[in-house]
């Protein structure tokens, strides 16, 4: 399977621990994205890379939550200290192209829930 | 804040009857995407359209991105059973960023 790969695909995990998800892009996709999806809504933007370089993070992203991308590769998301609140869907997604154009092609997802 | 609209919330249609979403922008963007979830599923790429006015045609959807590129709207034409999921459409405001719509649920009566 070449497509965008996640992991774990849940996680449950009792408030005020921490938790890491693993993403793996399309291999030579540079760009890679976090999202957030909570029931009946869209993806929201959290961050992105270009390679290793994180580039953008969006003001949902607290100082609990951090993101790397360490060999311009995989990706781990980590969330300190869960809260309730943070249990959604988190997705990654990667694309080839530069600027935001083309295709973002899109993991399962890892469905956090936390107790 | 850049926010993208998107109505309606959900669609129930008689199979072969046609469906329509709609997506709006307060502000100009550079170009807007669409997506398909199906239940349980990742979002999944559609289209992309760039230029104002722009319309794209993928067999029985019809794609259009306005003439100010401030709104967009995806048309299927004799809905079938395997339509049903959320479409999103995905606004980029000049910068990386995709911004998603809140996404239209379809469902399918047989």
């Amino acid at each position: 399977d070449t497509g965008v790969s996640q992991d774990p695909r849940h996680k449950i995990t009792k408030r005020g621990q921490n938790v890491t998800f693993r993403c793996d892009p399309i291999s030579e996709h540079n760009r890679l994205y976090w999202y957030r999806q909570t029931l009946g809504q869209g993806p929201e933007f959290l961050t992105y890379f270009q390679n290793e370089a994180q580039l953008e993070k969006s003001r949902l992203l607290s100082d609990r939550f951090s993101a790397e991308r360490p060999k311009g590769s995989f990706s781990t998301l980590e969330i300190q200290r869960t809260e309730q609140g943070d249990s959604a869907m988190y997705l990654c997604a990667s694309s080839p192209l530069a600027g935001g154009l083309g295709e973002q092609f899109f993991g399962p997802g890892t469905r956090l829930t936390v107790l | 804040g850049q926010q993208v609209m998107q109505i309606p919330q959900y669609q129930h249609v008689q199979e072969g009857e046609d469906f329509t979403t709609y997506c709006n922008s307060s502000t100009t963007l550079s170009n807007i995407q669409w997506y398909k979830q199906r239940p349980g599923g990742h979002p999944v790429f559609l289209i992309q359209l760039v230029k104002s006015g722009e319309v794209k045609k993928q067999k029985r959807l019809t794609f259009q991105f306005g003439e100010a590129k401030k709104n967009s709207s995806l048309h299927i034409t004799a809905t079938q059973t395997t339509d049903v999921g959320t479409y999103f459409c995905a606004g980029l405001f000049g910068n990386e960023k995709l911004t998603f719509g809140t996404g239209t649920r379809l469902t399918i009566i047989p």
